[in-house]
């Protein structure tokens, strides 16, 4: 099973620089790495999504060493705004098929 | 392009009662899938429809239950409501690179849920 554990919560403060680390050690070998941002009372948004090394767009980076046990979503000079809590994705064997299946996510706090 | 969408976004049941939820795909998916997020939670996994049928299921009662559409649309059915039934249902969809397989790479996209209170 490819569970991921990440750390329940984390603060910051605004302009600083947050990462924040999935592990999944039992990541399948065609499994791909997704995080997503959620608010309260909101579907959960898609961030970023790598299979390996590095990954980058207008929000964030997504960093997965070699081994692929574990993930890290760095986001850069984080704003109030990106308090949130946030999930990384990968699949899991369920019922004999792979699903999407969701960790506990961190509750990311921004403190001004 | 519309995201996304789920209907209604409130509703208030009594225990007992039945409820049906619904779910527009992103146009050209194929993929439903159904989270229930109680209050303060995580995701739990709840169904997946792939081409019209169900592939896999969560630990939930059969209460729970579900359709996929031909138009790739989807309901969720909760019967004999309990209270602790009320939550945020959250669907999402995908593309599928092979029917019935699910495969991470093809990255899922949520709706903004419809929030389910039993009373």
């Amino acid at each position: 099973l490819a569970k991921t554990t990440q750390p329940i919560s984390m603060d910051s403060y605004e302009g600083q620089e947050v990462n924040i680390t999935c592990s999944h050690n039992n990541i399948a070998t065609n499994d791909y790495i997704t995080w997503y941002q959620q608010f309260p009372s909101q579907g959960p948004r898609f961030i970023i999504q790598g299979y390996k090394t590095k990954v980058t767009n207008e929000v964030a980076s997504l960093f997965i060493p070699a081994d692929r046990k574990s993930s890290t979503l760095s986001l850069p000079r984080v704003s109030l705004s990106d308090t949130a809590v946030y999930y990384c994705l990968v699949g899991d064997i369920s019922g004999g098929s792979y699903i999407p299946t969701f960790g506990r996510g961190t509750s990311l706090i921004v403190h001004p | 392009e519309a995201g996304v969408t789920q209907s209604p976004t409130h509703l208030i049941k009594t225990r007992g009662q039945q409820a049906t939820l619904r779910c527009s795909p992103i146009s050209g998916h194929t993929s439903v899938y159904w989270y229930q997020q109680a209050l303060g939670l995580g995701l739990q996994f709840l169904l997946w429809y792939d081409e019209g049928e169900e592939r896999n299921r969560g630990n939930f009662p059969p209460r729970f239950s579900g359709r996929q559409f031909p138009n790739y649309s989807s309901e969720l059915n909760v019967n004999a409501l309990e209270l602790e039934d009320s939550a945020l249902y959250l669907c999402a969809s995908s593309e599928i690179l092979e029917t019935g397989r699910f495969f991470s790479g093809n990255t899922i996209y949520f709706g903004e849920g419809s929030w389910l209170t039993v009373v």
